[in-house]
């Protein structure tokens, strides 16, 4: 079965730009978690989504916004892109939301901010 | 909120030791805590999950434990090898159970 797939896998954007990053989680996952991890930090959480509807949001700016689809698919959204979001961003995907949950991660979109 | 600390930052060991992670937390009312491993550049691996009734989980030369009441958990890896080298991160999650908190990692090398 197909892991947790993400893309694109690499991006450079300049600033003020919007990027769309995709995530398609493991087969029969309803739920889909966005992370952010800067380089040598821990990922921080931004969203999560569950059956298409946010469940969770991290402290991030209204800049970041994220949709979940009927197939469970889900994209996130940055706007007016600042140099501080260059990051790699993760998408994890679980049965469902709360707890009991094991996460399971895609390989990540590494965001280059320019 | 909880709050998530690992240490040491960095590791080094020869191949075939024995070693030990730590991780810290401080909301006891931690439901879930899961360990990674994360190579340069990449996504997280999944390693081991314990859930609130478990203590310990194993899987090969991992054993990890989970001691709420003092808000700390170890990764025991037994006979390390060259290609354990990674970065392992532990994450625990909230009352809602809706998202994970990451500690930091602990870099480690495992020297042949």
């Amino acid at each position: 079965d197909a892991g947790v797939t993400q893309s694109p896998t690499h991006l450079i954007k300049t600033r003020g730009q919007h990027v769309t990053l995709r995530c398609s989680p493991i087969s029969g996952h309803k739920s889909v978690s966005w992370y952010q991890q800067v380089l040598g930090q821990g990922p921080q959480f931004i969203f999560q989504y569950y059956e298409k509807e946010e469940r969770g949001r991290g402290n991030f700016p209204d800049r970041f916004s994220a949709r979940q689809f009927p197939n469970y698919s889900s994209e996130l959204n940055v706007n007016a892109l600042l140099l501080g979001d260059s990051a790699l961003y993760l998408c994890a995907s679980s049965f469902t939301s709360g707890r009991m949950n094991e996460q399971f991660f895609g390989p990540g979109t590494r965001l280059t901010v320019l | 909120k909880q709050e998530v600390t690992q240490i040491p930052a960095a590791l080094s060991v020869p191949e075939g030791e024995n070693l030990v992670l730590n991780c810290s937390f401080t909301d006891s009312a931690i439901y879930n805590l899961q360990w990674f491993r994360q190579d340069p550049g990449k996504g997280l691996t999944s390693l081991l999950l314990i859930q609130s009734s478990q203590r310990e989980q194993t899987s090969g030369r991992l054993n990890a434990s989970l001691d709420k009441s003092s808000g700390r958990s170890t990764l025991y890896i037994a006979a390390s090898q060259p290609g354990d080298s990674a970065t392992y991160l532990c994450a625990g999650d909230s009352n809602t159970g809706n998202q994970f908190y990451f500690g930091t990692g602990t870099s480690l090398t495992v020297i042949p």
